[in-house]
């Protein structure tokens, strides 16, 4: 059975870090693309960032390049998200979701319940 | 950037009957080399993570019943529900993965008339 399970969110004040972690199981990791996907409270969802199979591909949305990095360990099994320069717009749930091939073009064929990042003073 | 936009924002069906949600694409997602468009549909029922039912803007995801259909091709696509069950009551949101940002349509809720 596909499980991902997000952990790392918090409060964090405008300005401020945090690294997001995605623990896998039940497929192998190493084969599939992984995303982040974040949704504001009441709001749609917002596509954030992939990386590829191997690691050495990575795509962001324009509102956080610069300032997120998404990394992936295949040894561990676990997907990041390191977050910095965090703004009030960045508050939302942020999910591991995972691609349904290797290649980064690819759709999401598995959601996490998310991780709620809140950027508050 | 390729901007997904979807129509209507809302819609109220009949159980029974049928329900179309639209989504378009600023730039086509069609891939030349494999005539493939790259568009993916997703049902995000209310506290739940969204669930895969279309991808390659037609073909159903496993498990998916049959009267979820998905068709279009370039920039202009279509979601339909054949006939409206009750659980199939939720927001429904297209996606491009043709080129990065692989960005969402705005979302379309389903409602029971």
């Amino acid at each position: 059975e596909v499980q991902v399970l997000e952990s790392g969110g918090g409060l964090v004040q405008p300005g401020g870090s945090l690294r997001l972690s995605c623990s896998a199981s039940g497929f192998t990791f190493s084969s599939y693309a992984m995303n982040w996907v974040r949704q504001a409270p009441g709001k749609g969802l917002e596509w954030v960032s992939i990386i590829c199979d191997t690691g050495g591909r990575t795509y962001y949305a324009d509102s956080v390049r610069g300032r997120f990095t998404i990394s992936r360990d295949n040894s561990k099994n676990t997907l990041y998200l390191q977050m910095s320069t965090l703004r009030a717009d960045d508050t939302a749930i942020y999910s591991c979701a995972k691609g349904l091939t290797a290649g980064c073009n690819s759709p999401i064929d598995f959601w996490g319940q998310g991780t709620l990042v809140t950027v508050s003073s | 950037d390729i901007v997904m936009t979807q129509s209507p924002d809302s819609l109220a069906v009949s159980l029974g009957e049928r329900a179309t949600i639209n989504c378009k694409s600023s730039q086509s997602v069609l891939h030349s080399s494999n005539n493939r468009s790259y568009l993916a549909w997703y049902q995000q029922k209310t506290g739940q993570p969204p669930k895969l039912l279309i991808y390659w803007a037609s073909t159903r995801e496993s498990g998916v019943p049959d009267r979820f259909s998905g068709s279009g091709s370039g920039t202009d696509f279509a979601l339909t529900i054949a006939s409206l069950q009750a659980e199939d009551v939720a927001v429904y949101y297209c996606q491009h993965y043709r080129s990065s940002p692989f960005t969402f349509g705005p979302g379309t809720k389903v409602d029971i008339k």
